[in-house]
């Protein structure tokens, strides 16, 4: 595709509840992304695919979230018994290939803005 | 601890005028620092990136300004035009030779270009 695709663009959630969000990375593109962007505030790293291994978890706020990109095209974030503090727009980005040493660029979807109620 | 620090929060800018977006950061490690724009419910795009071996890069009417020494680098929006009007965000990455961590983030200036 032309860009960096996620789905569902809105979601509303009661407490408790299971969420799946969906990225579709930009094609031949290695390296993937997932960023949180709660309101007013700037994107914040949760976790990096490279293939499909997930090289970096770090930024993944609980056990109740959970990343996967089995066959390093699509990727999956999953947060488990949604919480209020889980409301925020989730974020997909890829790259050719992240180095900050080879200039590639790392492109974003619009996001899946994620309301918990 | 807030790795990358990013200032004004909101600026008001003539049309025509000069628009100044400052960061400062705190870990030397970084080695890339890109500037991103997000309008409103869009994904942040990038707007201009710069490394740590030049002190200015320009393009068209963006230029980062960087002062190592400082740790700090800005963005420069010549005659800034009510289409400029958006989001902005400094960042910062490290991780040469394949490294995950990604982009740190500031904040996010919002920038309102008045006509």
């Amino acid at each position: 595709g032309a860009g960096v695709s996620q789905s569902p663009r809105y979601k509303v959630a009661k407490r408790g509840q299971d969420v799946a969000l969906r990225c579709d990375p930009i094609s031949g593109h290695v390296s993937l992304f997932w960023y949180q962007q709660a309101l007013g505030q700037g994107p914040e790293f949760l976790t990096y695919f490279q293939n499909e291994a997930q090289l970096d978890k770090s930024g993944l706020p609980s056990d109740r979230f959970f990343a996967e990109r089995p066959e390093g095209s699509v990727s999956t974030l999953k947060i488990q018994r949604t919480q209020q503090e889980d409301s925020a727009v989730y974020l997909c980005a890829s790259s050719l290939w992240w180095d900050a040493s080879s200039g590639n660029t790392i492109y974003f979807g619009e996001g899946s803005w994620l309301t918990v109620v | 601890q807030q790795q990358v620090k990013q200032s004004p929060q909101s600026l008001i800018v003539q049309k025509g005028g000069i628009s100044i977006i400052n960061c400062a950061y705190e870990n030397t490690a970084f080695d890339y620092f890109p500037w991103y724009q997000q309008f409103p419910g869009k994904g942040p795009a990038l707007l201009i990136a710069i490394r740590p071996d030049v002190s200015e890069k320009k393009e068209g009417r963006f230029t980062i300004s960087f002062n190592k020494s400082a740790k700090q680098f800005s963005l420069h929006i010549m005659d800034s035009q009510p289409g400029d009007s958006a989001t902005y965000f400094c960042a910062a990455s490290y991780g040469s030779g394949g490294g995950a961590d990604g982009l740190t983030f500031g904040k996010g200036t919002h920038l309102i270009i008045q006509p």
